[in-house]
């Protein structure tokens, strides 16, 4: 069964400051998605992953994969209030072709940052 | 492009009651997916529906059902509702395109249901 931890649970951050969020999971898969939920929200996907060492960047968010190592990073580089939210890193456990609606996500990360 | 769209938004219902919950796709999009979020369970899968077929299914009692109609909106239905079901309903739609297939996932803003 894929599980999926990510760490830390929670996370406050000074403005300005750099930060990583990893994201584990127990079996193979090469398609790992980032996510991103405001509180009262729905989610707002962010970055897909589909390979070894994919390495994706939107502004001052950076999302790369290790498929071996079976880890996930989201870098946050010069935090900024706006930044606050609830990230989520999600795994599928089917490849191209099978079930694709069937995301095992991690229990999410809560950013606050702050002045 | 308009977005997922989900229906009703909020709702309260009392034990025993049932709920239907309705989700129109992003236009083209024929593969449909629930989500339960609760605080302490999190994001949970329900079951996703492809052309009307079912293609998967969670971890769910059978009180919980879905289908999804020929134009790809889908419907989920609870039955004798329980306080545990109080969540965020999330409905999900994607592109399915074979061998070009990211699996990206796009959400609506979900149905929050309050069981009394």
């Amino acid at each position: 069964e894929l599980k999926v931890e990510q760490n830390p649970l929670f996370l406050s951050m000074q403005e300005g400051k750099n930060y990583t969020i990893y994201c584990n999971y127990s079996t193979t898969s090469d398609r790992l998605y980032w996510y991103r939920q405001d509180p009262g929200k729905s989610l707002e996907s962010l970055f897909v992953l589909l390979s070894n060492g994919a390495v994706k960047q939107e502004g001052r968010l950076m999302a790369s994969l290790d498929t071996k190592a079976r880890l996930s990073t989201l870098h946050i580089t010069a935090a900024v209030h706006d930044l606050s939210a609830t990230y989520f890193c999600a795994v599928s456990p089917s490849g191209d072709g099978g079930s694709q609606g069937n995301l095992i996500f991690g229990k999410g990360t809560k950013l606050s940052v702050k002045p | 492009k308009a977005g997922v769209t989900q229906t009703p938004r909020y709702l309260i219902k009392t034990r025993g009651q049932q709920v239907t919950l309705s989700c129109s796709p992003i236009s083209g999009h024929r593969s449909v997916s629930w989500y339960q979020q609760t605080p302490g369970q999190g994001l949970q899968f329900l079951f996703e529906y492809f052309s009307e077929t079912q293609r998967n299914k969670g971890n769910f009692p059978g009180r919980f059902s879905g289908r999804q109609f020929s134009n790809s909106r889908s419907e989920m239905n609870v039955s004798t509702l329980e306080l545990g079901d109080s969540a965020l309903y999330l409905c999900a739609s994607s592109y399915y395109r074979p061998g070009a297939n990211t699996g990206e996932l796009f959400f609506g803003e979900g149905s929050r249901l309050t069981v009394l």
